[in-house]
């Protein structure tokens, strides 16, 4: 079946640091690769996606590449803001109308 | 444009009790989701509706029931609410025009169930 395993958090990080969240696939086929986050409150919102591989998706300096060979799609970043404090959730759709497949979320805490 | 609307924001029932979560979007989708998020659990598929007049069991259908009303509506009732079902529900639409493929989460129904 599909499934997505994401690194377990919480991470925390200080402002300005690197940031990576790892995430692997399980799919049949050629699926498309999202990340959606999550900040406190609210419903989750799209941040990046890439329906192909070797392609690279990218929105607010959160960057994705999709790495078909390591069925990957691990998200970074080069310098992380206190507001990017957020739940972040990998997800993949394996075909045409079928639903999203989430992991279970990276929690992401940034100190100023 | 609201985008997806959600009644109500909380709700606290007694075991046994039912209720119906509302669920509206104005972006004229064709395909609507409902997904309970528990910690650590991540968001996990309840019911979705691909198309007006179609609905299908996700991954915990168990204890729901759903009605897709029309385009705009998607509802999910509890008929016997039990603690289990304390979660946060979130509904959603998706948006996949051209190229785009994008759902669309409301900000979600916290329920409690004593």
């Amino acid at each position: 079946g599909n499934s997505v395993t994401q690194m377990e958090g919480p991470v925390t990080l200080s402002e300005e640091a690197f940031l990576t969240i790892n995430c692997t696939y399980t799919a049949t086929g050629y699926p498309s690769l999202f990340w959606y986050v999550q900040y406190p409150g609210e419903g989750l919102q799209l941040l990046l996606k890439a329906t192909k591989a070797d392609d690279k998706g990218s929105n607010k300096g959160f960057e994705a590449t999709y790495r078909k060979e390591t069925t990957s799609f691990h998200l970074e970043k080069g310098s992380v803001q206190v507001s990017d404090s957020a739940v972040y959730f990998c997800a993949l759709r394996n075909s045409g109308n079928t639903p999203l497949v989430f992991g279970k979320g990276t929690r992401l805490s940034v100190i100023a | 444009n609201a985008g997806v609307t959600q009644t109500p924001k909380f709700q606290v029932l007694k075991t046994g009790q039912s209720m119906t979560l509302q669920c509206a979007q104005d972006m004229n989708h064709n395909s609507m989701y409902w997904y309970r998020q528990d910690p650590g659990m991540g968001l996990r598929l309840i019911y979705y509706s691909a198309s007006e007049g179609t609905t299908d069991k996700g991954e915990v259908p168990n204890g729901y029931n759903v009605s897709r009303l029309n385009k705009r509506e998607f509802s999910l009732r509890l008929e016997s609410a039990a603690p289990s079902q304390t979660s946060v529900y979130f509904c959603a639409s998706r948006d996949r025009e051209g190229s785009t493929d994008t759902q669309y989460f409301g900000p979600g129904t916290r329920l409690t169930v004593l």
